[in-house]
């Protein structure tokens, strides 16, 4: 168990809706990292949060947006979705801003299985 | 950009030793680093090169040629339960978040 916290585990929706979904990260840890993964795909990097401030952004789509609030918690806003949205969708943690200060390392949450129908 | 190759899929027998390769070009680097992925599950971090040379970690060493742009994750006295997807990662140009390949699925069979 990695103490990153990811709910809901599994989601259906249809076209066209719109989801959160929600990452508690590990005690004490400041930063937010969300990835998707896709089927046959690697980990993709979308956004990153600091301390409730964006600090990276990656390969996220305009209708996809996230916040970090000031428990630290973060969600990420999935609208208007596709089909091709189906994935899985990780958060992972870290102290500080580059994770790991000797090693990098990223703690992961067990993801959110997002099947858009 | 920060971009990554590795093999998509590589088998081996059970005792046998495996090695996945990963070529990387950056702009800026901060270490290469590998996790470990079962069905879907949580990624988990098994190993880091700052620098060139060999890092080892029980059953898993790890090796950097930063001037080659190279490094590779060795599995050695393979199990069953090494059966995952390998990734290799590195940092994006600020130095903050982890840009991941692709994956590399092992299939170990007895």
């Amino acid at each position: 168990d990695s103490g990153v916290t990811q709910t809901p585990k599994h989601l259906i929706t249809a076209t066209g809706q719109r989801v959160t979904l929600r990452c508690s990260p590990r005690s004490g840890d400041l930063s937010v990292y969300w990835y998707q993964q896709s089927l046959d795909q690697g980990l993709q990097f979308l956004i990153q949060y600091y301390n409730g401030e964006e600090r990276a952004k990656g390969n996220i789509l305009e209708r996809f947006s996230a916040q970090q609030f000031p428990d630290l918690h973060s969600e990420l806003n999935l609208s208007s979705l596709e089909l091709g949205d189906s994935a899985l969708y990780f958060c992972a943690s870290s102290a500080l801003g580059g994770g790991d200060p000797n090693t990098g390392e990223l703690f992961f949450g067990e993801g959110s299985r997002l099947t858009v129908l | 950009g920060q971009s990554l190759e590795q093999p998509s899929e590589v088998t081996a027998v059970e005792g046998a030793i495996v090695q996945i390769n990963c070529t990387y070009q950056t702009s800026g680097f901060y270490g290469l680093s590998w996790y470990q992925q079962h069905d879907g599950g949580a990624p988990t971090f098994l190993s880091y090169n700052g620098l060139d040379g060999l890092e080892e970690t029980g059953r898993f060493s790890s090796f950097l040629s930063r001037s080659d742009s190279y490094g590779y994750l060795l599995l050695q006295e393979l199990q069953m339960k090494d059966s995952a997807s390998y990734f290799c990662a590195v940092k994006d140009q600020a130095g903050t978040a982890l840009i991941f390949g692709k994956g590399t699925t092992l299939s170990v069979s007895s």
